[in-house]
């Protein structure tokens, strides 16, 4: 099956701790994105990728950092630099940057 | 700067109650709306992308139409199982998407 895989599906974290959230793809999209949802906002992209060695920060980047060495990965790091990282994270694909985008199940970060 | 508005926030309807949903935006350049379905807990399923005035895609109980203002998603005789929340999303000249709040929609038997 073709898809996007998350992972973890819940993480807890302690302040001051940096976590990787993971985002695997197997449809052979070019394009990778990170958003944040939190209740009652729309999606908030915070870094996309459109090829591998490359991306460009999104709207919230700030305490955020991305990699992508391969083509089906594009974990992103939170790091003890973002305030206020509690929520909702999505990673999303698509075969170009001008096409529709597939989501992944999310992962839901908490910091206790 | 680009908008995009939805509305209602929410919406309660009876099972076979046919409505519209709608999305309201600004944008300079349309280059696509997209809607999306989203269950609690759950990444956004894809449902159409509109690229032009005039334009309706259609999927089961639900239709989307574009004008040069606004899309809206009708649903048909919806079920139980058409409740969610439905987003709306536009991309002007550039890769980002730009969301709506959404609309939280349920059907009850």
């Amino acid at each position: 099956d073709g898809g996007i895989t998350q992972s973890p599906k819940y993480l807890f974290r302690k302040e001051g701790q940096n976590v990787t959230l993971s985002c695997e793809q197997n449809l052979n999209h070019d394009a990778m994105y990170w958003y944040r949802q939190d209740p009652g906002q729309g999606l908030r992209l915070i870094y996309y990728s459109q090829i591998v060695n490359d991306f460009q920060k999104g709207d919230i980047a700030e305490g955020y950092s991305v990699s992508r060495e391969k083509k089906e990965s594009f974990p992103l790091t939170v790091t003890s630099a973002q305030k206020n990282p509690t929520a909702f994270y999505l990673c999303a694909s698509s075969i170009g940057e001008y096409n529709e985008q597939f989501f992944g199940p999310g992962t839901r970060l908490t910091v206790l | 700067e680009d908008q995009v508005t939805q509305s209602p926030e929410a919406l309660r309807l009876q099972e076979g109650e046919s409505s519209s949903l709608n999305c309201s935006y600004t944008v300079s350049g349309l280059r696509g709306l997209f809607w999306y379905r989203q269950d609690p807990g759950k990444g956004p399923e894809f449902l159409f992308t509109l690229y032009s005035a005039g334009e309706e895609k259609e999927k089961e109980r639900l239709k989307a139409t574009l004008t040069k203002k606004e899309s809206f998603l009708h649903i048909t005789a919806p079920k139980p199982e058409d409740s969610a929340t439905y987003l709306c999303a536009v991309r002007n000249s550039g890769y980002a998407l730009n969301f709506g709040k959404g609309t939280s929609l349920l059907v009850t038997p």
